[in-house]
């Protein structure tokens, strides 16, 4: 059974404070990772997406790869009360050709002002 | 705007019932996908279709059916099989393959009378 393994806090910081979200996955063979915020009674939405070892920046946001280790992360630097939401991690196992995208359960951020 | 439409927000399902959810796209994507969320739960795919007229089962596809007539459009049938239909239904899309992100739409709620 593939698998996307995320804490599912609450994981709670102050504002202003970095944030870190982890998550693992079971396939040695996943190629591209994504990152989704969802706040409560809404649908997912896009943050980043990763496909390479290292770190990925995009303003506030970084997305860092290790796929030696089987995880993904994101760090969100200077937190603020509308970053909290429910981040999800998605994982595309078995290659480009495989349409599908296993999810995480997701991990409940509280940035408390 | 290009996005993804969903309808109706709300809907409601008698015993016995099927009901039929839209999911229309402009942003000239090839695959799409339904997803069921529950409470603190992550996404579980329904069914995912790469192409026109070609779709696939995801994990939970017993008492759900699809059809794929039209690029922009994707419907979902919950019949009345689905003996737990009350869920936040998501439907998405991709430009190709597992290594672009999916973008989703707003969702239906979908709830037992």
């Amino acid at each position: 059974q593939k698998e996307v393994e995320q804490n599912s806090g609450p994981l709670s910081v102050p504002e202003g404070a970095i944030a870190s979200l982890n998550c693992t996955y079971s396939d040695r063979g996943s190629q591209s990772f994504f990152w989704y915020r969802q706040y409560s009674g809404k649908s997912p939405e896009l943050i980043m997406f990763i496909y390479s070892n290292g770190d990925k920046e995009d303003g506030r946001f970084t997305a860092q790869l290790n796929k030696a280790s089987q995880y993904v992360s994101l760090l969100i630097r200077d937190s603020q009360p509308s970053d909290s939401a429910t981040y999800l991690c998605a994982v595309n196992m078995g290659g480009g050709s495989n349409y599908k995208l296993t999810f995480g359960k997701g991990t409940l951020l509280t940035v408390n002002p | 705007d290009g996005g993804i439409t969903q309808s109706p927000k709300y809907l409601f399902r008698k015993e016995g019932q099927n009901v039929t959810l839209s999911c229309e796209q402009n942003l000239n994507h090839d695959a799409m996908y339904w997803y069921r969320q529950d409470p603190g739960q992550g996404l579980r795919l329904i069914y995912y279709s790469q192409i026109v007229n070609d779709f696939q089962k995801g994990d939970i596809a017993e008492g759900y059916s699809v059809s794929r007539e039209k690029k922009e459009s994707f419907p979902l049938t919950v019949t009345s099989a689905q003996k737990n239909p009350t869920a936040f239904y998501l439907c998405a899309s991709s430009s190709g393959t597992g290594e672009q992100p999916q973008h989703f739409g707003d969702g239906t709620r979908l709830s037992i009378l």
